[in-house]
């Protein structure tokens, strides 16, 4: 009940298309769903996250979407480029238990081909 | 602003060593401090959490203990390196307000 799944595990975009990565969870209790970014040898940033409360986030050309009542959120980019290639992460917790509680999906590894 | 810094970025051992990565925080007091590793295709697991000065808890049983003797200061470690225990290490902080969990850039440990 603990896990994020994450699909797929890779993806490979061309340049100018739409990038879309899905995560489902389990836990209903879950309020806090961020995505991460790795670049190859770097840590995880944060990228964008959402609350529940609502049904979609945007930020530039990264949108959240977000599905309550199935459980799911995805990550979209618009008009994918070259250095969006990155691992990217999703992730969900309830905020106030901490962040040791947040639960990593396992990645998606994403190529954006010129 | 705050920081976060982890040494070395890079470690090759022979298995049976010692081990000690070190993480520090900067721009912030009193900050949450965590110890992830990183396997190819799993995400990334919580080894080790820490509130407070040498306040520790740990996710998972393993050949690896940590250490918060400064305020700022995150120390992972092993006293025998296994095999298993290559991969790459993310020490990761909550500061004021707590509401980012930030990571620092990684230490990529190889065990021969």
């Amino acid at each position: 009940q603990q896990q994020v799944k994450q699909s797929p595990q890779s993806l490979i975009v061309q340049k100018g298309g739409i990038s879309i990565i899905n995560c489902a969870y389990e836990n209903t209790a879950f309020d806090y769903f961020p995505w991460y970014q790795q670049f190859p040898g770097k840590g995880p940033a944060l990228l964008i996250a959402i609350r529940p409360d609502v049904s979609e986030k945007k930020e530039g050309r990264f949108t959240i979407s977000f599905n309550k009542s199935a459980k799911q959120f995805s990550l979209h980019i618009m008009d994918s480029q070259p250095g969006d290639s990155a691992t990217y992460f999703c992730a969900a917790s309830r905020k106030n238990t901490g962040f040791q509680k947040l639960v990593f999906g396992t990645g998606t590894r994403l190529l954006v081909s010129p | 602003s705050q920081t976060i810094h982890q040494w070395p970025a890079t470690l090759v051992q022979p298995v049976g060593s010692p081990l000690s990565l070190e993480c520090t925080v900067e721009g912030t007091s009193n900050p949450n401090l965590y110890w992830y590793r990183q396997a190819a295709g799993r995400g990334l697991q919580l080894l080790f959490y820490s509130v407070g000065i040498g306040q520790i808890s740990s996710e998972v049983p393993q050949n690896l203990s940590a250490s918060r003797p400064q305020d700022r200061q995150f120390i992972l470690s092993s006293k025998k390196l296994l095999l298993s225990d290559s991969g790459f290490y993310l020490c990761a902080y909550t500061g004021s307000g707590a509401n980012v969990l930030t990571f620092g850039a990684g230490s990529r440990l190889t065990v021969l």
